[in-house]
């Protein structure tokens, strides 16, 4: 089975731009999860969406935007790109019970973005 | 709001020895699961294994286990007979059953040598 993929892998921006990252979870996973990982750092959540809603927003600013499709793939955009925007940007989906979830993520490999 | 910290940001272990990465944490969540993921150059993030907070045996997973003290609220890594692929950067995170989201440590880059 075809794991957690994203798209594009790599991609450069100057800043000021708009970026859509891409994402289509583990066949099956209901809940689509964004975190950003800065260079040396720890992944800082973004966003969580289960069955096409907004389940949990992390502490990033309003450019931050994302949103779930009826096959469960997701989209993460962000806007008026900054030079601190530049991480990589790493989806996750998961088979999670509203309420009960075990919290098990399945990765993909990540998109690098790099702003300039 | 969870904290996560892992205090080692480097480690390294020859090859075939025993090896652990420390990590804490601070909630005021009863129920949560607790997990070890490690990071390889490749990027893909890879469970290695969780706790669940209410259960008091340390999990194991081939030859990886953990030290979990609730009390201390602790959780703790061990890698027996390390190998030169479990080479890379190892997250703890916490994730609370009513909640929605991961939280991470910084991690620990832990180097195994020939």
């Amino acid at each position: 089975d075809a794991g957690v993929t994203q798209s594009p892998t790599h991609l450069i921006k100057t800043r000021g731009q708009q970026v859509t990252l891409r994402c289509s979870p583990i066949s099956g996973h209901k809940s689509v999860s964004w975190y950003q990982q800065v260079l040396g750092q720890g992944p800082q959540f973004i966003f969580q969406y289960y069955e096409k809603e907004e389940r949990g927003r992390g502490n990033f600013p309003d450019r931050f935007s994302a949103r779930q499709f009826p096959n469960y793939s997701s989209e993460l955009n962000v806007n008026a790109l900054l030079l601190g925007d530049s991480a990589l940007y790493l989806c996750a989906s998961s088979f999670i019970k509203q309420g009960s979830g075990t919290g098990e993520l399945f990765f993909g490999e990540g998109s690098r973005l790099t702003v300039l | 709001a969870q904290t996560v910290t892992q205090s080692q940001p480097e480690m390294s272990v020859q090859e075939a020895e025993t090896v652990t990465l420390s990590c804490t944490y601070d909630t005021s969540e009863n129920n949560y699961y607790l997990f070890w993921y490690k990071q390889p150059p490749s990027r893909q993030m890879i469970l290695v294994i969780r706790q669940e907070a209410y259960k008091q045996q340390n999990a194991t997973e081939n030859r990886f286990s953990v030290n979990f003290q609730k009390a201390a609220k602790s959780f703790s890594l061990k890698i027996s007979d390390s190998q030169l692929g479990d080479t890379a950067m190892y997250f703890c995170a916490f994730w609370p059953t009513s909640g929605s989201r991961l939280t991470f440590g910084e991690g620990t880059q832990l180097t195994v040598n020939p």
